[in-house]
């Protein structure tokens, strides 16, 4: 699976917008661009997936750009329970497992 | 809203026993895996199940852990002989398929071999 890059740590306060980047330029076009996300000690919760197109759920939105190399993930109003860490993952699809980084410490502030 | 569940949420053990940890996956998903994460340190993927057998496994995945699917509801991991380094938060979680599903995870449990 292609390795990801994110920044280790990220602040944003309540009620804008946070955008997480992710580095993933050795991407190959089977492969989909998925974001977990951990609060605290918690087990790990899904947030979006895409492979080319913009996607957008109830959680976020997920911005690939053309040549795939990088995505962003956007949550449109942080909210103190955002706070957490972020985990951008390339998965190929015959691929079972997830395999995780340092992912991005997103702290809300109020 | 169905959920992954784990027991016990905290295992204490002596090194060198037998422990079981469990999980009930959500009903009608196929694919099951286990994941642990040390303190401090990134979540790690351990093994996948599906059909009744191991898909793929890790490096730690070795002979000291085995995986099990007892019953319609619970999938266990067994480590046989606990040590020290096995200390960690052991997370369940299930897919409803494998290629582009997401993979749901219980709230763990916390493994401290003393």
């Amino acid at each position: 699976d292609a390795k990801t890059t994110q920044p280790p740590s990220m602040d944003c306060a309540e009620g804008r917008a946070a955008n997480l980047p992710c580095n993933h330029s050795t991407i190959s076009g089977n492969e989909y661009v998925y974001w977990y996300r951990q609060i605290h000690s918690q087990g790990p919760q899904y947030i979006i997936h895409g492979l080319k197109n913009n996607e957008t759920n109830e959680m976020a939105s997920l911005i690939i750009t053309e040549d795939r190399k990088s995505s962003t993930l956007i949550l449109p109003h942080a909210t103190l329970r955002d706070t957490a860490v972020y985990y951008c993952i390339v998965v190929r699809g015959s691929n079972y497992k997830l395999t995780f980084g340092k992912g991005t410490l997103l702290t809300v502030n109020p | 809203e169905p959920e992954v569940t784990q027991t016990p949420s905290h295992q204490v053990t002596q090194m060198g026993q037998e422990v079981i940890l469990r999980c009930v996956p959500i009903s009608n998903h196929l694919y099951f895996y286990w994941y642990r994460q040390i303190l401090g340190q990134k979540v790690e993927f351990l093994v996948s199940f599906y059909n009744n057998e191991i898909s793929e496994k890790s490096e730690i995945f070795d002979d000291q852990f085995s995986v099990e699917r007892p019953d319609g509801s619970n999938f266990t991991l067994k480590i046989r002989s606990t040590k020290l380094e096995d200390s960690a938060m052991y997370f369940c979680a299930s897919s409803e398929g494998a290629i582009y599903n997401e993979q749901f995870f219980g709230p763990g449990t916390r493994l401290t071999v003393l």
